[in-house]
């Protein structure tokens, strides 16, 4: 049973660039939960997926957008790329109502995302 | 706003000597507390998680309480070994609906031979 994928592993991005980070989740899973993780601190929520739409978002800037498939994977995309945005992307799955039973949140290893 | 405040590290311990995180939390109603790990070059691995005051989460040899009159998920292992070496996070999430998990700053441990 596969779990949480995410490509790439790391990516090596300039200032002013974009970027697009990709998310499969943990089989039987149907929300996608994307974090960005600084180099020394906790992951901190950007968004969230479920059924195609943006459910709920953190206090992150509209340079930060997503999408999500039929087929529940994801995406994230960062535009105008700034040096405070290299970090630890973090993507993680789970059912969605299933959060209402304590189901937890699986994630991924992560996309090192780094701006020069 | 919800928010996780955890012990600072490193940690540094010899194996086998006691383990204890100290986590404390801000939430309004019921939250559900946890404990990821993370070792180097990965991503978060659920530990364990508590859902209500009292609860006992417990896995590998670690073990938290859900104290609610305190506001505390304190992480404790009797005996830590070379391997149980990485970044532990303690954090919380709302029942209410699919709210985010909130994490601390999370606490690096080191258990040397």
């Amino acid at each position: 049973d596969a779990g949480v994928t995410q490509s790439p592993t790391h990516l090596i991005k300039t200032r002013g660039q974009q970027v697009t980070l990709r998310c499969s989740p943990k089989s039987g899973h149907d929300t996608v939960s994307w974090y960005q993780q600084a180099l020394g601190q906790g992951p901190q929520f950007i968004f969230q997926y479920y059924e195609e739409e943006e459910r709920q978002r953190g206090n992150f800037p509209d340079r930060f957008s997503g999408h999500q498939f039929p087929n529940y994977s994801s995406e994230l995309n960062v535009n105008a790329l700034l040096l405070g945005d290299s970090a630890l992307y973090l993507c993680a799955s789970s059912l969605y109502y299933g959060m209402s039973n304590n189901q937890p949140q699986h994630f991924g290893d992560g996309t090192r995302l780094s701006i020069l | 706003g919800n928010s996780v405040t955890q012990m600072e590290g490193p940690v540094t311990l010899s194996e086998e000597a006691f383990l204890t995180i100290n986590c404390t939390y801000t939430a309004t109603g019921y939250p559900s507390l946890f404990w990821y790990v993370q070792y180097p070059g990965e991503g978060l691995q659920l530990l364990l998680k508590a859902t209500k005051a009292d609860d006992k989460g417990s896995n590998k040899g670690f073990e938290a309480t859900y104290r609610k009159e305190t506001t505390s998920f304190h992480l404790e292992k009797g005996s830590v070994q070379v391997s149980d070496s990485a970044v532990y996070f303690c954090a919380l999430s709302d029942l209410a609906g699919n709210t985010p998990l909130v994490f601390g700053k999370g606490t690096r441990l080191s258990v040397i031979a």
